[in-house]
């Protein structure tokens, strides 16, 4: 069964701040998502990664395979980033999710 | 832009009652999920469909559960005999293809059971 583990658990940032949250996991994986979790309990995909690195606008996720390692980033943040990112991966046992980091980025 | 719905938005119900949850996955998906979230845990995973029968489910989904397509847009999740542990937040979700794709999710149910 894989772990999934993210870091920071909760992270508070002022606007503008670079913000890097990582994700790490225990047994390959075919594929992992990033998903934002908004306050109301919403939940919008935001990458899906089997290599390499993805950008969309102001958004960056990197995966290591070998190091079975994730980060995801955020440039130039903003009060509306605010929200529960979580990290799930694709392996042999369906979908399992990590608990989320819960980023506040203050004005 | 196409989206997944799901009704009701909050269902209470007794303990013991059978519940259905609906959900409309986007029309040219091919594959849906459900997934809970209890209050203040994180997301997990229930099960896959595709082509009219489950494709994969994780051990929480048991005899409790079950899933059906009764007709070309709605995606159901059938919760028998409802447990005061059922109460959760339950999302659908869609994709293209298969588990790795990006899934598209619904704004989600909260069940409640008394």
């Amino acid at each position: 069964k894989n772990e999934v583990e993210q870091s920071p658990q909760n992270l508070t940032a002022q606007e503008g701040e670079f913000i890097t949250i990582n994700c790490s996991y225990s047994v390959g994986i075919s594929a992992l998502h990033w998903l934002q979790q908004h306050p109301g309990g919403g939940i919008v995909s935001l990458f899906m990664l089997s290599s390499g690195k993805k950008k969309h606008g102001r958004l960056i996720a990197t995966i290591n395979i070998q190091e079975k390692h994730s980060s995801l980033h955020i440039t130039a943040s903003h009060p509306r980033d605010s929200a529960v990112y979580i990290c799930a991966v694709r392996g042999a046992d369906g979908l399992t999710f990590g608990k989320g980091t819960h980023l506040i980025i203050q004005p | 832009e196409p989206e997944v719905t799901q009704t009701p938005s909050h269902q209470v119900t007794q303990m013991g009652q059978e519940v259905i949850l609906r959900c409309v996955p986007i029309s040219n998906h091919l594959y849906f999920y459900w997934y809970r979230q209890i209050l203040g845990q994180k997301v997990e995973f229930l099960v896959s469909f595709y082509n009219n029968e489950i494709s994969e489910k994780s051990e929480i989904f048991d005899d409790q559960f079950s899933v059906e397509r009764p007709d070309g847009s709605n995606f159901t999740l059938k919760i028998r005999s409802t447990k005061l542990e059922d109460s959760a937040m339950y999302f659908c979700a869609s994709s293209e293809w298969g588990l790795a794709a990006e899934q598209y999710f619904g704004p989600g149910t909260r069940l409640t059971v008394t």
